[in-house]
């Protein structure tokens, strides 16, 4: 069974510019959520997905958006990078929308970026 | 709102000590609480999560923790650490419906 998985490791990027980061869910689940986890602190949760559709946002502007294509894997689009966007993003995968909220969370190895 | 309350962001302990990370939740219905472990540049891992029934819960690596609702708490514990135990541990909070809550984490330092 393959675990959740993300692309790229380290992104470098520069102020303004915009990144686009990959996640591949665990098989057999249908819903993933990412979180920003800044150096020091612990993840703040940007938005989830469940069947191609938002379920969910954070407190996290528009400039933070997301997709999730028919095989569950997501993509999480933030434009007009600021260099507070610099953190380790993390993609979490579950095998059912999170409407009983005892669900596990399956957490990829996540992207960290840099914005300089 | 709810929100996790972390004690101590950094607890050093010898090999073979008592482990115990502390943390005390607040929500206004009882939530599902998780405890979850990062390595150096991994992603997180579960180690264990209440969501109803026993309070006491046994989870992976030797770790539990126990939920006690007059408390408001869900302390990690582990009876004798090990190196390999070094590491940031993170609580975590949800009720129905909504997304995890984190703790701001503690690093676990352990010593031979």
């Amino acid at each position: 069974e393959t675990g959740v998985t993300q692309s790229p490791t380290h992104l470098i990027k520069t102020r303004g510019q915009q990144v686009t980061l990959r996640c591949s869910s665990q098989s057999g689940h249908n819903t993933v959520s990412w979180y920003q986890q800044a150096l020091g602190q612990g993840p703040q949760f940007i938005f989830q997905y469940y069947r191609e559709e938002e379920n969910g946002r954070g407190n996290f502007p528009p400039r933070f958006s997301g997709l999730q294509f028919p095989n569950y894997s997501s993509e999480l689009n933030v434009n007009a990078l600021e260099l507070d966007d610099s953190a380790l993003y993390l993609c979490a995968s579950s095998p059912t929308r999170d409407s009983g909220g005892g669900e596990t969370q399956y957490f990829g190895p996540g992207t960290r970026l840099l914005v300089l | 709102a709810q929100s996790v309350t972390q004690l101590g962001s950094h607890v050093s302990v010898s090999e073979g000590a008592l482990v115990l990370l502390r943390c005390n939740y607040s929500s206004s219905v009882p939530p599902y609480l998780f405890w979850y472990v990062q390595y150096p540049n991994q992603g997180l891992q579960l180690l264990l999560k209440y969501t109803t029934g026993a309070t006491l819960v046994k989870g992976i690596n030797g770790f539990e923790a126990e939920f006690k609702k007059s408390e408001t708490s869900f302390h990690l514990t582990k009876p004798s650490a090990h190196m390999s135990d070094a590491a940031e541990y993170f609580c975590a909070v949800r009720k129905a419906g909504t997304a995890l809550i984190f703790g701001k984490g503690t690093t676990l330092s352990v010593s031979s």
